[in-house]
């Protein structure tokens, strides 16, 4: 149990252009969604929490009309890179947990993007 | 000061030996601790979970928690190649909030 998937799980995309990483869980309700980025070699860095049907919550220093996260239902949770850049290319790994008090997270395979 | 704080490493170890992994966090009140494996290139994956003062041991895996001291340890026996990884502790002070160290890089020397 506790599945989660991602969608790609890699992507190629030219500066400028915009591109959707999805997040699902598949065998149970995430009430909770968590957006990270790690740079080669360094440590995950939290981007947002999302929870469902409410606006996410950003960390400090990430752009949140670049990073669109939307939290629509208990199982899917979107990240759209605006205008990608060179400087965007990462891999991003969303988790997601039931929100309950000591629920652990589970991620989510990851989705490598390089901006071209 | 960080919510969570691990040594960087790397830690090295010869195959069959005992790794130790300490963390340390600043909230006093959390109450649950998790134990995640990162290989390079790849999400990170749960590998144990505790909650109460004390042991857990789940194969070659133990954990330990002393929330007096703040402290949270994961122990590997029989160290083996394969666990050669980064380590990340994390502390789930209340339902929403998880923090992350910054992660232990070990290797296991065969």
């Amino acid at each position: 149990g506790a599945v989660v998937s991602q969608h790609p799980s890699w992507v190629i995309c030219k500066s400028g252009t915009s591109v959707k990483i999805e997040c699902r869980s598949l065998d149970f309700q995430a009430t909770t969604m968590f957006w990270y980025r790690q740079f080669p070699k360094q440590s995950l860095m939290l981007m947002a929490t999302s929870n469902e049907g409410s606006k996410a919550t950003y960390e400090q220093g990430v752009e949140k009309d670049k990073f669109l996260i939307n939290h629509a239902s208990l199982t899917l949770s979107t990240l759209t890179v605006t205008s990608a850049h060179p400087e965007d290319s990462s891999f991003y790994i969303c988790s997601a947990s039931q929100g309950l008090a000591g629920d652990e997270q589970y991620f989510g395979p990851g989705t490598r993007l390089t901006v071209t | 000061q960080k919510e969570v704080e691990q040594n960087s490493g790397p830690l090295s170890v010869p195959e069959g030996a005992i790794a130790s992994l300490n963390c340390t966090y600043s909230d006093r009140g959390s109450q649950s601790f998790f134990w995640y494996r990162q290989y390079s290139g790849k999400s990170p994956e749960l590998i144990m979970f505790i909650y109460s003062n004390g042991d857990k041991e789940d194969g070659r895996f133990t954990a330990q928690l002393n929330k007096a001291s703040q402290y949270v340890s994961l122990l590997i026996r029989d160290s083996q190649p394969s666990d050669s990884a980064t380590y990340l502790c994390a502390v789930n002070p209340t339902g929403n909030q998880f923090y992350f160290g910054t992660g232990t890089s070990l290797t296991v020397i065969p």
